[in-house]
């Protein structure tokens, strides 16, 4: 149980167009999600948290016009990154966890790419 | 500097025992985790100890935690060439369900033959 699938794995787009990830929990409801992202070399850091039905919170340094959540059901998280340039270009990875249960559960991330 | 730390990479030869370590500042953790990854692929959870143990064993993995020195270690016994991975060290700091993790840069796993 506690499955996150994460659509696309991989993304390619031109420069000022926009982007949209999904994050889904499978076989259980998320209040919330958690969208990091991750750098070469360089650990994962927090972007957001996405609640159910209410204003994405962001971490500080995050801008929240660029980087688009919307949590509109309890098994779906979606970032959407606009107007891309070519240093957003990375690797996203969404989170969720299970209530009960201590762990949290990865997706398996998507690749982006802005050329 | 960085909340968690972790060395960049770590070479053990197949048979042995890995020994994976972290530090970390919050003393007010409340859970720990360790995380593998593989290229190009998601975070996959190993193991997680509570802050209140010392200890925790599953099966080839061993967890250390002393929260006196804010210190954490994974040990794999018996390492074999599917251990290759980056491993990643994390801390959740509140009792809270709705909390992100800060994660270590993660150590990188190579297994010599």
């Amino acid at each position: 149980g506690a499955v996150v699938s994460q659509h696309p794995s991989r993304v390619i787009c031109k420069s000022g167009t926009s982007v949209k990830i999904e994050c889904r929990s499978l076989d259980f409801q998320a209040t919330t999600m958690f969208w990091y992202r991750q750098f070469p070399k360089k650990s994962l850091m927090l972007m957001a948290t996405s609640n159910e039905g209410s204003k994405a919170t962001y971490e500080q340094g995050v801008e929240k016009d660029k980087f688009l959540i919307n949590h509109a059901s309890l098994t779906l998280s979606t970032l959407t990154v606009t107007s891309a340039h070519p240093e957003d270009s990375s690797f996203y990875i969404c989170s969720a966890n299970l209530v009960g249960y201590y762990g949290y559960t990865f997706g398996s991330g998507t690749r982006l790419t802005v050329v | 500097g960085e909340d968690v730390e972790q060395s960049l990479f770590l070479s053990v030869r197949e048979g042995d025992s890995s020994v994976i370590n972290c530090t970390y500042t919050d003393s007010s953790s409340t859970y720990l985790y360790w995380y593998k990854q593989e290229p190009g692929a998601g975070l996959q959870l190993l193991t997680y100890i509570f802050s209140n143990m010392d200890m925790k064993q599953d099966q080839r993995l061993t967890v250390l935690l002393n929260k006196k020195d804010k210190h954490l270690s994974l040990r794999i016994a018996d390492t074999q060439t599917g251990d290759s991975a980056i491993y990643f060290c994390a801390e959740r700091r509140s009792g809270g369900g709705a909390d992100g993790l800060t994660f270590g840069k993660g150590t990188h796993l190579i297994i010599q033959p």
